[in-house]
């Protein structure tokens, strides 16, 4: 059964850095998310793409966040500057189409954590 | 906005007998979309049942079946005969028209042997 799969694991990263967190959604689905939990909290909603293009995001989304399908393949999630409270971890997912079937299909999730 | 709310943020229930979670929500939409999502402590999210809001038929999968009072906007997640394998992190969420999910808070399901 084909499945969202996620790059790296786990992230360990200093303050400051840049992070690139990777995802490939399954194959022919055609919208993809970026969620984060910070440990003990609710699965919070960061943004959404569709057809290249953020459909919608979220207040944490700031400046500090970017994203992207480079290849057609990969969803990509760039923290530019991390802080600490970017520690999470951040799941990726995938849709199909916007109409039945429409449930997201997660990947693994990326543990990051900020220094 | 929606708001999504699992008062339970913890439930115990002995092998192979019967739990319910509940979840309310707060919504002025009149189409959506309904999930359970379970989390193992493999942290990856798992889709346990959906239900649209324009059924009146409560979903059943297996074990899982839901109570769906639209009227009352509750979502409650029944689980039968319940396994060692069903204790993880149950989260409830809600399809907004824009297509992303809001969570609830969750619920922390404990089977006892």
């Amino acid at each position: 059964e084909p499945e969202v799969t996620q790059t790296p694991s786990h992230q360990v990263t200093q303050m400051g850095q840049e992070v690139i967190l990777r995802c490939v959604p399954i194959s022919n689905h055609l919208y993809f998310y970026w969620y984060r939990q910070i440990l003990g909290q609710k699965v919070e909603f960061l943004v959404s793409f569709y057809n290249n293009e953020i459909s919608e995001k979220s207040e944490i989304f700031d400046d500090q966040f970017s994203v992207e399908r480079p290849d057609g393949s990969n969803f990509t999630l760039k923290i530019r500057s991390t802080k600490l409270e970017d520690s999470a971890m951040y799941f990726c997912a995938s849709q199909l189409t916007s109409s039945h079937p429409n449930e997201q299909f997660f990947g693994p999730g990326t543990r990051l954590t900020v220094l | 906005a929606q708001t999504v709310t699992q008062s339970q943020p913890e439930m115990s229930v002995q092998e192979a007998e019967t739990v319910t979670l509940s979840c309310t929500y707060d919504t002025s939409e009149s189409d959506y979309y309904l999930f359970w999502y379970k989390q193992p402590p493999s942290r990856q999210m798992i889709l346990v049942i959906r239900q649209e809001a324009y059924k009146q038929q409560n979903a059943t999968e297996n074990r899982f079946s839901v109570n769906f009072q639209k009227a009352a906007k509750s979502f409650s997640l029944k689980i039968s005969d319940s396994q060692l394998g069903d204790a993880a992190m149950y989260f409830c969420a809600y399809r907004s028209a824009t297509l992303k999910y809001i969570f609830g808070t969750g619920t922390r399901l404990k089977v006892l042997a």
